[in-house]
């Protein structure tokens, strides 16, 4: 197990350029949330995957955003026409299979800085 | 609207001392409520997490302490050494729908001082 995998860890990029996250969770693990944190704030909910279906996206996710999970395994989440406030580290959490199983573990995350 | 809130902002504690973090909540259908340490650039790591069935609970020196009736629970440290000068985050969530995802507070950075 060598937890949750995101890469990667810095990216800088021209506003207006497209980006793209990668994410491995923990294998077991069914559930794959994606969050984002900005400077001197928590955490804040993008979406969720079960398996290969994403089941909930957050109002923060505007139509520039968008996540994958192909097979139930690793996630993507690109960002189109990135702008200086999409500048954020974005995070990404697994949790396991059974509900009750809430410990949901945080990849080292992805720092993106547009300029 | 902000669902958890976190106080307070910073916190100055000197070793050995006990460190105090509480945090409060709005939605009632919240049953779990886990804190996170983070350290600069890295991402949020779980500490300790409690639910509702219980007003206490203590992994070695640190415990979570919750009041169910307020709507409040509150990190302590005990014998805070400089290693646990970081962020800490309060969180909370609703398991009973599946989508077990976290509402975060906005987090509190602790520094041990010798």
């Amino acid at each position: 197990d060598t937890g949750v995998s995101q890469d990667p860890r810095h990216k800088i990029t021209k506003r207006g350029q497209n980006v793209t996250f990668r994410c491995d969770p923990i294998s077991e693990h069914n559930r794959l949330y994606w969050y984002r944190q900005t400077l001197g704030q928590g955490p804040e909910f993008l979406t969720y995957f079960q398996n290969e279906a994403q089941l909930e996206k957050s109002r923060l996710l505007s139509d520039r955003f968008s996540a994958e999970r192909p097979k139930g395994s690793f996630s993507t989440l690109e960002i189109q026409r990135t702008e200086q406030g999409d500048s954020a580290m974005y995070l990404c959490a697994s949790s396991g299979r059974n509900r009750g199983n809430t410990e949901a573990f945080f990849g080292q995350g992805t720092r993106l800085t547009v300029v | 609207q902000q669902q958890v809130k976190q106080s307070p902002q910073s916190l100055i504690v000197q070793k050995g001392g006990i460190s105090i973090i509480n945090c409060a909540y709005e939605n009632t259908a919240f049953d779990y409520f886990p804190w996170y340490q983070q350290f600069p650039g890295k991402g949020p790591a779980l500490l300790i997490a409690i639910r509702p069935d219980v007003s206490e609970k203590k992994e070695g020196r640190f415990t979570i302490s919750f009041n169910k009736s307020a709507k409040q629970f509150s990190l302590h440290i005990m014998d805070s050494q400089p290693g646990d000068s970081a962020t800490y985050f309060c969180a909370a969530s609703s398991t009973n729908f599946g989508n077990e995802k976290l509402t975060f507070g906005t987090g509190t950075r602790l520094t041990i001082i010798p």
